[in-house]
């Protein structure tokens, strides 16, 4: 059975920071791996797709990678900024999804 | 703007009376599943439907009946909630399965048991 792990589940950065998010998954054939944020309150805001043939997206300051041998994919965030603060969260195969890491970014 | 509207947003109701959550899309999407979300146990799916007249469990489908007779929209019944009900509820969808597609989700339903 597919697990999703997403370590830390909280994290607290210094604007302007880099930063990497992590979601591990424990069975490698996936079909795809999906990012999504979620703000207090509020539904799921889709990030970034990545499909099992990809090994990488982008879209603006955010980049997602994928390697399933290693069963990893890592959010990695440019320059953050204090509008990043929520929670993100990582769906294996649109299905399983992990708990998700609360990040906030302080001014 | 395409979207997933979902209806009510917030629902305080008592042990048994029955109630339905509508959800909606603009997106002309074949795929559209619910989901709840409990504190410490993520998200996890209620049931799916992969287009019109085609539903089928989730992992978590006890206590919930949903129906597509349209397109573009996807209730969730609860026939008899009992408090264990009590949950965040999302609706979502995407152009196909959500194997390959990418999902959207709705706003979310903060569904209250008493």
């Amino acid at each position: 059975k597919q697990e999703v792990t997403q370590i830390p589940a909280a994290l607290s950065v210094p604007e302007g920071e880099n930063l990497v998010l992590n979601c591990s998954f424990t069975d490698s054939a996936i079909y795809n791996l999906q990012w999504f944020r979620q703000d207090p309150g509020k539904g799921l805001t889709s990030l970034l797709l990545i499909q099992s043939s990809q090994r990488e997206q982008t879209s603006g300051r955010l980049n997602a990678s994928l390697d399933k041998s290693s069963g990893r994919s890592t959010l990695y965030i440019a320059a953050s900024q204090p509008g990043d603060s929520a929670t993100y969260l990582c769906a294996v195969s649109g299905l399983v999804f992990g708990k998700g890491t609360k990040l906030t970014v302080n001014p | 703007e395409a979207q997933v509207t979902q209806n009510p947003r917030y629902l305080i109701t008592v042990t048994g009376k029955k109630l339905t959550v509508t959800c909606s899309q603009n997106m002309n999407h074949e795929y559209m599943s619910w989901y709840r979300q409990d504190p410490g146990l993520g998200l996890r799916q209620i049931y799916y439907s992969m287009n019109v007249e085609v539903t089928d469990k989730g992992d978590v489908p006890e206590g919930y009946k949903v129906s597509r007779k349209e397109k573009r929209n996807f209730p969730l019944i609860l026939e008899s909630p009992s408090p264990n009900q009590t949950s965040l509820y999302f609706c979502a969808s995407s152009l196909r399965d959500f194997l390959y597609n990418e999902q959207f989700f709705g706003p979310g339903t903060r569904l209250t048991v008493l």
